[in-house]
């Protein structure tokens, strides 16, 4: 089993459509980042969350890390082709050892 | 800038080979690591080092051997290639030592493929 848990593992979605994906855990992050992955390249950082309940906005990407910091979540708003991608959610349980959840692809069609 | 740079980008091995992978960053960033990304799996943590002459193995270390002789490169040796390790191999590094708000930095991937 994953330590980070990722839901939906797929989603296909219009132009226009909001969305939300979560990432869960039965283990306590002291923060959690999350990765926008393109085909062929590697993970960029998006954004991470240091605070429990902490909401943060980068355009139309909104993540929040739960109250307990066991997990986030990251919705979108009016979603574009340009969003789609391999989000990942990582997170560090012990010291120097990042671990990624298995992520959520994303397809927006024009 | 060339950031992380990973060699070969391709590679077909046949079982029993071995080779190298190799990782090089020009951010002087102490902390470096090796990842899988196999399918409905994520990324899996292969080894990491926090500096040079120091590393130590992570999720999934068995197969692999890793050095670091300099800052600057973290190859990832393969020493007798089996089909399991048929993978999407990716190198990472962050200036931080102490991850979780550190940015890590991947390079473009390698596609290795045992027969």
């Amino acid at each position: 089993t994953q330590l980070l848990e990722q839901s939906p593992q797929f989603l296909s979605i219009q132009e226009g459509e909001n969305l939300t994906v979560y990432c869960n855990s039965s283990s306590v992050f002291s923060s959690l980042q999350w990765y926008r992955q393109e085909p062929g390249e590697g993970p960029v950082l998006l954004v991470t969350v240091v605070t429990g309940g902490e909401v943060k906005k980068l355009k139309r990407l909104t993540f929040q890390f739960g109250d307990a910091r066991k997990d986030s979540s990251l919705h979108i708003t009016a979603a574009q082709p340009g969003d789609t991608g391999l989000y990942l959610c990582a997170g560090v349980p012990n010291n120097n050892d990042m671990r990624f959840g298995a992520g959520t692809r994303l397809t927006v069609k024009p | 800038n060339a950031g992380v740079t990973q060699t070969p980008k391709f590679q077909v091995l046949k079982t029993g080979q071995s080779m190298t992978l190799q990782c090089a960053q020009d951010m002087n960033h102490e902390y470096m690591s090796w990842y899988r990304q196999d399918p409905g799996m994520g990324l899996r943590l292969i080894h990491y080092s926090v500096g040079a002459g120091i590393t130590d193995q992570g999720e999934v270390p068995n197969g692999y051997n890793v050095s670091r002789s300099t800052t600057e490169d973290f190859p990832l040796r393969l020493l007798s290639a089996a089909p399991s390790q048929t993978s999407v191999y990716f190198c990472a590094s962050s200036l931080n030592r102490g991850l979780g708000t550190g940015e890590l930095f991947f390079g473009e991937g390698s596609r290795l493929t045992v027969l």
